[in-house]
């Protein structure tokens, strides 16, 4: 099983302010790796998928980078309604799991 | 509208079975690829189970043998039949359509999530 470790597990941020989400593999998943958001109380969200491309909807603000087993998601300027847990996901190989999860909170 | 809705959560004794539903609008169950994905309290996702289009199911090592997803098409309605329940299995279960588009796969459509809680 390929396991995914996310950095940091909290990130403390104002608005306006860079967020950068690290997922590592424990194993190479190629570009098969995606990214959810969830606010509280919410099902999850699609905002990446194969590591660098937007979901329909998704702000340009929201960027997905890497390949092998290091990916990034970047926020280019938190806005409000981005304060939410991410997680990472692969589906390179059987079974799929899912990153611990990384909450970006407000500073 | 395209929307799944899961029901048939609630509190299990150890041991015991449960049947959830996953009602989708908008779109054939049987004609997509469908997974249930769970949540324990205050932790990640993990994956369950998926069922393709052609009735192939798979399931997570943690589960196999005591969960069983299947689906309904009159009533275009995914299942998960889980037996012989334990604590660990408590958590707010969320069906899925994995969806995939020109060789890339990927979950858009989520329920709401149906909690279930194994206690005694």
């Amino acid at each position: 099983e390929i396991v995914l470790t996310q950095s940091p597990a909290t990130l403390s941020l104002s608005p306006g302010e860079r967020a950068t989400l690290s997922c590592r593999a424990s194993q190479s998943v190629g570009s098969f790796l995606a990214w959810y958001q969830q606010i509280p109380g919410q099902a999850p969200r699609l905002l990446i998928y194969d590591a660098s491309n937007r979901a329909t909807g998704v702000p340009a603000r929201f960027s997905g980078s890497g390949s092998g087993t290091d990916f990034t998601l970047t926020i280019s300027s938190l806005e409000p309604e981005d304060f939410a847990v991410y997680y990472c996901h692969q589906r390179s190989s059987w079974p799929q799991t899912f990153g611990q999860g990384t909450q970006v909170e407000v500073k | 509208e395209v929307q799944l809705v899961e029901t048939g959560g609630g509190l299990i004794q150890p041991g015991g079975s449960l049947r959830l539903s996953c009602a989708a609008s908008g779109f054939t169950v049987t004609s997509n690829y469908m997974s249930w994905v769970r949540q324990a309290p205050g932790k990640g996702l993990e994956w369950v189970s998926i069922i393709y289009s052609d009735g192939t199911t798979y399931y997570a090592d943690s589960v196999k043998g005591r969960f069983t997803i299947s689906r309904d098409n009159s009533k275009n309605t995914l299942y998960l039949q889980m037996n012989s329940l334990s604590a660990e299995d408590t958590a707010l279960y969320y069906c899925a359509r994995w969806l995939g588009i020109s060789s890339t796969w990927f979950y858009d459509i989520w329920g709401q999530g149906t909690m279930v809680t194994v206690s005694s």
